[in-house]
């Protein structure tokens, strides 16, 4: 088992650019989320998904789209960066609502 | 709406005394709660959980937390640091079934070990 995987690790985008985070869990998941992480402010949850072709907004979600095709990726789009997306970006799946949440190892994102 | 407070953006001890990280969380439903652990450069990794039963529960690494209703507190601890305790920690608490129960963050604690 792999877990959760991410990439890239890390990624410097120029403002206006888009991009596409990927994250990929090999434990049949239903449940997956993004969140971001910012210095003193915890993780916030961008989107998230509770199975193959259903997502919903978290608390942070504007400027980021989703899509769960499949049960294993759950891939993040930045439609045009901004400076204030400058952030860590964690993905996160869970079999239950109340059982562990996986993380992945992170992506860092630096947007000039 | 649920909460999560964790009292002290950073938290000092010195190696072998007693580690004491406090959260306390508003809900208004039944919680569950979890303590995450992120090491530098790293993803979180569950510490414990509390979900149903015994109120005191037991993690990994030596941790444990007891949840207390009464006070709506849910406090980590440990009773001698080591210096591979030295980490930032989260405190969750499951949101009710309007936001599918996602997790609701604190803002975490990162714990220093003196030598």
């Amino acid at each position: 088992n792999a877990g959760v995987t991410q990439t890239p690790k890390f990624q410097v985008l120029k403002t206006g650019q888009s991009m596409t985070l990927q994250c990929a869990q090999d434990m049949n998941h239903e449940y997956m989320s993004w969140y971001r992480q910012d210095p003193g402010m915890g993780l916030r949850l961008i989107h998230y998904s509770v199975g193959a072709g259903i997502t919903d907004q978290g608390e942070v979600p504007n400027g980021y789209n989703v899509s769960r095709s499949t049960t294993e990726d759950f891939p993040l789009r930045l439609l045009s960066a901004a400076p204030s997306q400058t952030s860590v970006y964690f993905c996160a799946s869970r079999r239950t609502l109340v059982e562990t949440q996986y993380f992945g190892p992170g992506t860092r994102l630096l947007v000039l | 709406a649920q909460s999560v407070t964790q009292l002290g953006s950073h938290v000092s001890v010195s190696e072998g005394a007693l580690v004491l990280l406090r959260c306390n969380y508003s809900s208004s439903v039944p919680p569950y709660l979890f303590w995450y652990v992120q090491y530098p450069n790293q993803g979180l990794q569950l510490l414990l959980k509390y979900t149903t039963g015994a109120t005191l529960v037991k993690g990994i690494n030596g941790f444990e937390a007891e949840f207390k209703k009464s006070e709506t507190s849910f406090h980590l601890t440990k009773p001698s640091a080591h210096m591979s305790d030295a980490a930032e920690y989260f405190c969750a608490v499951s949101g009710g079934p309007d936001s599918n129960y996602q997790l609701i963050w604190g803002a975490g604690t990162k714990l220093i070990i003196k030598p």
